[in-house]
């Protein structure tokens, strides 16, 4: 049974950078592909990005391209989300969740969310 | 950018009664491409069904999916108290991968 812990609830000033991570349990990061999804207050799911298990790419949403850097440490089976000039509408929970891609795609594992909030 | 659309916005209904969630796409979606997923208060959102119609592992046989092409159906048969939540569509067939706005199912 895979298990993602994520790291704790973070505070920011607009303009800064927040890095949350994301640990696997029951496997290795390596045999899976991880990706991240946003859930600001009240508001619904968004997709960042994540790894490309068909290009072997990580693959981002345009929205973020240039402000969010996805990365993997299979030393510790963590991966790493990396936001950067940080906006009071980042504020919001970010989930990281892995994907299954064979003849279907979903989401099957899910971290339990960080919330990262951005204030000045 | 694929739009998915979910209707209703909220549902009223009592336990023991059927709910019947409807997505629709801006574009055709693959059904293998097209998944459900069920979120609490507080929680991160649990998948219930991938491909459009296939119930993934310890989901109950009352959740049920259909459809395809841009028309996509959730149904729950008979609402136990644990189903009262916010349910999401999701599609993968082209980037970026967007999600419904969900539609909430409350007691009435």
């Amino acid at each position: 049974q895979v298990q993602l812990v994520q790291s704790g609830a973070e505070v920011k000033k607009p303009g800064a950078s927040v890095k949350v991570s994301c640990k696997v349990s029951g496997n290795t990061l390596t045999e899976l592909s991880m990706h991240w999804v946003r859930q600001a207050p009240g508001k619904g799911l968004e997709w960042m990005g994540g790894y490309d298990p068909e290009d072997g790419e990580i693959i981002y949403a345009q929205k973020f391209q240039g402000r969010v850097t996805m990365t993997e440490d299979s030393s510790t089976d963590t991966a790493y989300m990396e936001l950067s000039s940080l906006r009071s509408e980042d504020t919001a929970v970010y989930y990281c969740a892995t994907l299954r891609s064979a003849i279907f795609y979903y989401f099957d594992y899910w971290g339990q969310g960080t919330l990262v909030t951005v204030s000045s | 950018e694929i739009v998915l659309t979910q209707s209703p916005g909220t549902l009223s209904l009592s336990p023991g009664e059927r709910a019947t969630l409807s997505c629709r796409a801006s574009q055709s979606v693959s059904s293998s491409y097209l998944a459900w997923y069920q979120q609490k208060p507080g929680q991160a959102p649990r998948l219930l069904i991938y491909g459009a119609s296939s119930r993934a592992t310890g989901i109950p046989d009352r959740f049920s999916g259909s459809g395809s092409g841009t028309d996509f159906t959730l149904t729950i048969s008979r609402l136990e108290p644990e189903d009262f939540a916010v349910y999401y569509c999701q599609q993968f067939g082209s980037s970026p991968w967007t999600f419904g706005q969900g539609t909430k199912v409350e007691i009435k």
